[in-house]
């Protein structure tokens, strides 16, 4: 564990409102990907960057948007666009795109 | 395109049994698999790859190319093992990011 960090670990929004979902990491990995998670399916790719500036979309990307400023840090915003927001969000690293994901602890956001 | 099919949401085994999750995929060309796992209020984590052959936690799999399998195998299951395992792909084609399979619960009885 550690390494990874998300924040908060619980969250709640209002229809309507964009919210942002934190990740940081200080293993000085190149690639960090977002997942999101949802009951009786496996992880779905929203984004993922391999280097600093850079990124891509993923499976399910529409609704979300993302950052790559900084190498430590990779910034999840679910926007009013996303549907379907409610879910678990997790966040990942790796020393480069071939190689094993780190996970974080997630956060689990709720849209009331 | 390719796909990570793990057919048993849940499975159920005593302890001190032989224990097989399995995994199929789908994938011409030659991918790269892997197990992970998470424990009850743990993060998930990488179990094992195909490529590295280690057995960890005294799990193996074996890549079957021509089955297109990857199945987890343990021959004794302990208590410690309940958890929910992913398996999951990674190939040229969709540029190395992990393709994942939709888990299966492992439950050990004692």
């Amino acid at each position: 564990d550690g390494g990874i960090t998300q924040s908060p670990k619980y969250l709640f929004r209002k229809e309507g409102q964009n919210v942002t979902l934190s990740c940081e990491q200080n293993l000085n990995h190149d690639a960090m990907y977002w997942y999101r998670q949802d009951p009786g399916q496996g992880l779905r790719l929203i984004y993922y960057s391999q280097i600093v500036n850079d990124f891509q979309k993923g499976d399910i990307a529409e609704g979300y948007s993302v950052s790559r400023e900084k190498k430590e840090s990779f910034p999840l915003t679910v926007t009013s666009a996303q549907k379907n927001p409610t879910a678990f969000y997790l966040c990942a690293s790796s020393p480069i795109a071939t190689d094993t994901q780190y996970f974080g602890p997630g956060t689990r956001l709720t849209v009331l | 395109a390719q796909r990570v099919t793990q057919p048993e949401k849940l499975l159920s085994v005593f302890k001190g049994a032989p224990v097989e999750l399995k995994c199929n995929y789908s994938y011409s060309g030659s991918p790269e698999l892997f197990w992970y796992v998470q424990y009850s209020r743990q993060r998930l984590q990488l179990l094992l790859r195909h490529i590295s052959r280690e057995s960890i936690k005294g799990f193996t799999a074996d890549l079957n190319k021509g089955e297109t399998s990857f199945h987890l195998k343990k021959p004794f299951a302990q208590e410690e093992d309940s958890a929910m395992y992913y398996c999951a792909l990674s190939a040229m084609d969709s540029n190395y990011q992990l393709i994942w399979g939709a888990g299966t619960k492992l439950i050990i009885k004692p």
